[in-house]
């Protein structure tokens, strides 16, 4: 089964519109992390938000935030009034376990073109 | 501050050649890691760095493929005899870890990557 799936390809949201990119993950541990990053044409991985699975509320960072539903396992990234510069790759990741080290897992991706 | 910086940004090589990649990470950060990523997917672990120490190496990672890390400072990436299948683009991540606390929060910073097409 895969660790992270992302089911949107793509997306297009109007400027200044809010936009949903969906994640739904996998783990048996109960210990976790989630990650969103951002990756623009110039290739590097930029850290958007993070949120623990013991964390009770919903991660925001400025203009983004995560609905995360552990029930469901979901992690969705929600960013908000959305900007040109937004237009990128977005990934999902998490991290597992408790101690030592853990992989970070990467799902495949979205891609979302803000529209002017 | 200076982020993680990755050298070079792109490498053309032909089938059966070596190629080194150079990465250095943000200055205090004890983790290094690297990653490799094809079009169309996220990227996969290769192998990470505790300071000098290798410490996880993924399946992908070929014994054609060799990391260092000398010093605990800048680590390479060598691939021996390139075939066209590593064509992908190499992203080396850094972060700053420490042992004996919950990691699941460790954040990565990452590099603008090597691509690298083999001809």
């Amino acid at each position: 089964a895969q660790k992270i799936t992302q089911t949107q390809p793509g997306m297009f949201v109007q400027e200044k519109e809010a936009v949903t990119l969906d994640c739904t993950y996998d783990t048996s541990d109960q210990s976790y992390g989630l990650f969103w990053y951002k990756q623009p044409s110039s290739g590097e991985m930029i850290f958007l938000i993070y949120q623990g699975s013991y964390d009770e509320q919903n991660a925001t960072e400025g203009r983004y935030s995560l609905n995360f539903q552990k029930a469901r396992k979901s992690a969705n990234l929600v960013i908000s009034a959305s900007q040109l510069g937004d237009s990128a790759m977005y990934f999902c990741a998490m991290r597992e376990g408790s101690g030592g080290y853990q992989k970070v897992t990467f799902g495949i991706g979205t891609k979302l073109q803000v529209i002017p | 501050d200076t982020g993680v910086s990755q050298d070079p940004r792109h490498k053309i090589t032909k089938r059966g050649q070596n190629v080194t990649f150079r990465c250095d990470p943000i200055s205090e950060h004890n983790r290094l890691y690297w990653y490799r990523q094809t079009l169309g997917q996220g990227p996969e672990f290769l192998t990470y760095f505790q300071n000098e120490a290798q410490l996880e190496k993924s399946r992908l990672l070929s014994d054609r493929f060799s990391a260092e890390r000398p010093k605990g400072s800048f680590s390479t990436l060598e691939i021996q005899r390139t075939e066209q299948g590593d064509s992908a683009m190499y992203l080396c991540a850094s972060s700053l870890a420490f042992p004996g606390q919950g990691t699941t929060n460790e954040k990565l910073f990452f590099g603008s990557g090597t691509q690298l097409s083999v001809l």
